[in-house]
């Protein structure tokens, strides 16, 4: 059975910094891409990065670039979001899905439960 | 990016109802649209991809459909456990953007 499992939000002051992270099983977790979407209280979702197979590729949404670094430890089955300067509209309930690729097409097949980050003073 | 907008933003509907969602892709997606269902409190559960491909599991009241920049998702008899928020998603390009959403509530 697919699992991911995200820890490491929290309430953390404006400029602060969190490392979120996503511990995955039930799949072989180097074969998949992997994505952070969050979603702030009461809003949509909102695709945030997303990351190769092995790392080597990475790619963020404009608001994130240069504050947000997403990075993975293929042998631990687990992703990682690392979060600076953080900002109050950076609150929001962060999943992490797995890529999965049907026929050729990319989708987030599954997701984790998700992790609340607060960004408040 | 890509902006995608669907419509309408909520809808109130009965049980039995056939329910009708939009989702407009800003350019040309071909078929790369996946649609997600959320309800309170719970991840999303991926619906159909490749804008009419039903996932395992998912019920055949389910369908999608559309091409290029318009897309549809149809409920063809709303039940109890449908009433949710639905979204769009387009995998054609990254950043991987998603509709703001179409709640569905009950009448």
């Amino acid at each position: 059975e697919v699992q991911l499992v995200e820890s490491g939000g929290g309430l953390v002051q404006p400029g602060g910094s969190l490392r979120l992270s996503c511990a995955a099983s039930g799949f072989t977790f180097s074969s998949y891409w992997m994505t952070w979407v969050r979603q702030a209280p009461g809003k949509g979702l909102e695709w945030v990065a997303n990351i190769k197979r092995d790392g080597s590729e990475k790619h963020y949404v404009d608001s994130v670039k240069g504050r947000f670094t997403i990075s993975r430890d293929n042998a631990k089955n687990s992703l990682f979001l690392q979060m600076d300067s953080l900002r109050a509209e950076d609150t929001a309930l962060y999943f992490c899905a797995r890529e999965g690729y049907n026929r050729g097409y990319s989708t987030f097949d599954f997701w984790g439960q998700g992790t609340l980050v607060t960004v408040s003073s | 990016d890509i902006q995608m907008t669907q419509s309408p933003s909520s809808l109130s509907a009965s049980v039995g109802d056939r329910v009708t969602i939009t989702c407009r892709a800003s350019q040309s997606i071909s078929n790369y649209l996946n649609w997600y269902q959320q309800k309170p409190g719970e991840a999303p559960k991926f619906l159909i991809y490749a804008a009419s491909s039903l996932q395992s599991g998912v019920p055949s009241r389910f369908s999608g459909s559309g091409s290029g920049t318009d897309f549809t998702l149809t409920i063809s008899s709303l039940q109890p456990e449908d009433f949710a928020t639905y979204y769009c998603q387009q995998s054609y390009s990254t950043p991987r953007t998603f509709g703001q959403g179409t709640k569905v509530e009950i009448k």
